[in-house]
């Protein structure tokens, strides 16, 4: 039931472009996106709602393919400040509120200079 | 603006004893959940609440009971600690309405020996 996120981990240089992805075995409604950075809270970067549509946050931008049950996040000219593990969180119903999310087992990114 | 405050931030238990987790925010948000993070599993939902007087369980409730006798505080007890419960703990709250985001606490820490 917990989403699958692919890459594990990645390394990349200041500057290069970088895909995460995370997947689903069941039907999704919606699917959360957050940063972690070491020691600290998860932070929210966006939401994607059922009907496949695609957001933006500054350089970082995420789509939803509801048929295939699938999200990518797309990190473009990544800066050292996007270091931080990814997380997706999925919700397989038209819940209210953010209460009951699904998450995967994370994304380690670390951007070098 | 404090958001969401967890205390304390680490802890340290024998097998055995008991103890409450805090948790309360100050945004008027409705919807609380407990998470625990622990290396290689993402975050995993314990309990949530949907309002005050409102709980349910999540994916690993076992060993674990939470109550909401007001909208602010969301407390979570550890019934009788056990090693495997050695984890950190996350207080998450959001708003009412799909599209809100959830805001994390900075986590609490904990270790059972």
């Amino acid at each position: 039931q917990q989403p699958v996120q692919s890459p594990q981990a990645v390394i990349l240089r200041e500057g290069e472009d970088a895909v995460i992805n995370c997947s689903s075995s069941k039907a999704l409604y919606s699917v959360h996106w957050y940063r972690q950075k070491h020691g600290e809270a998860p932070v929210f970067l966006m939401i994607l709602l059922k009907g496949g549509e695609q957001k933006g946050h500054e350089k970082i931008s995420a789509s939803f393919n509801e048929k295939k049950q699938q999200s990518s996040l797309y990190l473009t000219a990544s800066q050292l400040s996007y270091s931080g593990t990814y997380f997706c969180g999925t919700d397989r119903a038209l819940n209210f509120g953010n209460e009951k999310l699904t998450f995967g087992t994370g994304t380690r990114l670390t951007i070098i200079p | 603006n404090a958001g969401v405050t967890q205390t304390p931030k680490f802890q340290v238990l024998k097998t055995g004893q008991s103890m409450t987790l805090q948790c309360a925010q100050d945004m008027n948000h409705e919807y609380m959940s407990w998470y625990r993070q622990d290396p290689g599993m993402g975050l995993r939902l314990i309990h949530y609440s949907v309002g005050a007087g409102i709980t349910d369980q999540g994916e690993v409730p076992n060993g674990y009971n939470v109550s909401r006798s007001t909208t602010e505080d969301f407390p979570l007890r550890l019934l009788s600690a056990a090693p495997s419960q050695t984890s950190v703990y996350f207080c998450a709250s959001s708003r009412t309405g799909t599209g809100g985001q959830a805001f994390f606490g900075q986590g609490t820490r904990l270790t059972v020996v």
